[in-house]
C-alpha cells in the first residue's frame, strides 16, 4: 500500500533562511506526488506536481522539489523565505495502481523575522 | 472562472442532528472529493464522485454520504451528527480523478457540533 511521511509537524526558518520541507513516500509503482499548501483560514492550493516527466519540478511563489527514487523523497525547497510562505504544506502521492489519493500529515512552516 | 464554492460557510449543530453540505466545483469539472479537517487527525479523505458515481471512499463509517448531480455539484451528508464530527470540511474539484489532476479546493463548512 501507499503511504506519505512528512517529517516534522511544524518547521521553523528565519526570513531569508532556506526552506526544505521533508515527504518521503513508499510506492511499488511510478508515483505521481503533489504539494499543496494551505494558507491560514482557506483551502489547499496546489504548488506544484510530478508526473514523471522532469525530475526537478518547479512550482509557484518559488518553491520547487526534486523527485529521487533511488531516495524515495520529493522534499520542497524554496532559496529564501518570505513571511508570506507560513501555511501548512501536505504532500500527497498516488499512482495508476491507486485509485485514491493518499496525504501526508502535513507540515506547519513558521517563519521568524 | 469561478472558483469552488461550499455553502454554508459556518455551522452549528446539536449531537443527533443530521447536515447535508453543499459543494459546486468549478465549471467543466467532473470530480469532487471531499476532506475532513481536523487538528488532531490532520486532512482525511472522505469520498470521490465522478460523473455522478462514487469512485472512492475513505475510512469514515455509515453516518457519512454524499452524492453527485449531474451538473457535478455535490452534497455531503452526516447523520447523527457526534461531538468528533467538528471539523472543517473541504470540498475539491478537478478535471478528471483526483489522482491525477490538479485539484482546487473550497473554502470550507466548518461544522460545530454541540
Amino acid at each position: 500500500a501507499q503511504s506519505v511521511t512528512q517529517l516534522g509537524s511544524h518547521v521553523s526558518v528565519s526570513e531569508g533562511a532556506l526552506v526544505l520541507l521533508r515527504c518521503n513516500y513508499s510506492s511499488s509503482v511510478p508515483p505521481y506526488l503533489f504539494w499543496y499548501v494551505q494558507y491560514p483560514n482557506q483551502g489547499l492550493q496546489l504548488l506544484l506536481k510530478y508526473t514523471s516527466a522532469a525530475t526537478l519540478v518547479k512550482g509557484i511563489n518559488g518553491f520547487e522539489a526534486e523527485f529521487k527514487k533511488s531516495e524515495t523523497s520529493f522534499h520542497l525547497t524554496k532559496p529564501s523565505a518570505h513571511m508570506s510562505d507560513a501555511a501548512e504544506y501536505f504532500c500527497a502521492v498516488s499512482s495508476d495502481s491507486n485509485y485514491q489519493l493518499i496525504w501526508g500529515a502535513g507540515t506547519k512552516l513558521i517563519i521568524k523575522p | 472562472k469561478a472558483g469552488v464554492t461550499q455553502t454554508p460557510r459556518y455551522l452549528i449543530k446539536t449531537r443527533g442532528q443530521q447536515v447535508t453540505l453543499s459543494c459546486s466545483p468549478i465549471s467543466g469539472h467532473r470530480s469532487v472529493s471531499w476532506y475532513q479537517q481536523t487538528p488532531g487527525q490532520g486532512l482525511q479523505f472522505l469520498f470521490e464522485y465522478f460523473s455522478e458515481t462514487q469512485r472512492n471512499k475513505g475510512n469514515f463509517p455509515g453516518r457519512f454520504s454524499g452524492r453527485q448531480f449531474s451538473n457535478s455539484r455535490s452534497e455531503m451528508n452526516v447523520s447523527t451528527l457526534e461531538l468528533g464530527d467538528s471539523a472543517l470540511y473541504l470540498c475539491a474539484s478537478s478535471l478528471d480523478l483526483a489522482r491525477l489532476y490538479e485539484q482546487y479546493f473550497g473554502p470550507g463548512t466548518r461544522l460545530t457540533v454541540t
